[in-house]
């Protein structure tokens, strides 16, 4: 199984700050093939970033994401309040599909 | 709208079955390939089961294959997952979300059903 580790596994940042998550594979995957979803607290994921790079319908342009064979990143231009949630990375290259560990993002 | 609504959760005990229904509305159930999530408490996400568009492909991680079993309904719109020999390391919340035809992203998910596995 392709194992994704992500970094750092929290952040505390505060509003108008850049925030990047990195998503490292096991195996190199296809850019097509990795996603990223945002978790708000006590809410199911919603994807945010399709293909590496791709915003999924509705996803302010603040969010963006980029990345190539093993290594991946995914990137908040500028932090609101509203972005408390954590976020996952997830290969759908290979079965298992697997999700990254997840990176908690909190507000100062 | 597209909306996904599990039912079906609930506390059972260990080596008890539960099953897990899922209501599809809002796009062509048929045409989408369908799957299971869980989160555990305070854990991160577990891809449990995924479907074929007809039912007649499945596909489990090592930690279920032979206890769960994902079926569908399309004539109802409708998603399964089957639990046997339940554990207390099943203990989670199970999401069903539907799996986009972009390279095997999760595009829509439902609210989730917790799942408690306790005597």
């Amino acid at each position: 199984a392709i194992v994704l580790n992500q970094s750092p596994s929290s952040i505390i940042a505060s509003q108008g700050e850049k925030v990047t998550i990195t998503c490292r594979a096991s195996s190199s995957i296809s850019s097509n093939y990795l996603h990223w979803y945002q978790q708000k607290p006590g809410a199911f994921p919603k994807l945010v970033i399709y293909s590496t790079s791709y915003r999924a319908s509705g996803v302010p342009s603040r969010f963006s994401g980029s990345g190539s064979g093993t290594s991946y990143s995914f990137t908040i231009s500028r932090v609101e309040a509203e972005d408390v949630a954590t976020y996952y990375c997830q290969q759908g290259s290979s079965n298992p599909f697997t999700f990254g560990s997840g990176t908690k993002l909190e507000i100062k | 709208e597209v909306q996904l609504v599990e039912s079906g959760g609930g506390l059972v005990q260990p080596g008890r079955s539960l099953k897990l229904s899922c209501a599809a509305s809002g796009f062509t159930f048929s045409n989408y390939y369908m799957a299971w999530v869980r989160q555990a408490p305070k854990k991160g996400l577990e891809w449990v089961a995924t479907i074929s568009t007809s039912g007649s492909r499945t596909y489990y991680p090592d930690s279920v294959k032979g206890r769960f079993t994902i079926s569908r309904d399309n004539a109802k719109s409708s998603l399964y997952l089957q639990m046997n020999s339940l554990k207390s390391e099943d203990t989670a919340t199970y999401y069903c979300a539907r799996l986009s035809f972009n390279y095997g992203s999760y595009d829509y998910w439902g609210q989730g059903v917790m799942v408690t596995v306790s005597s």
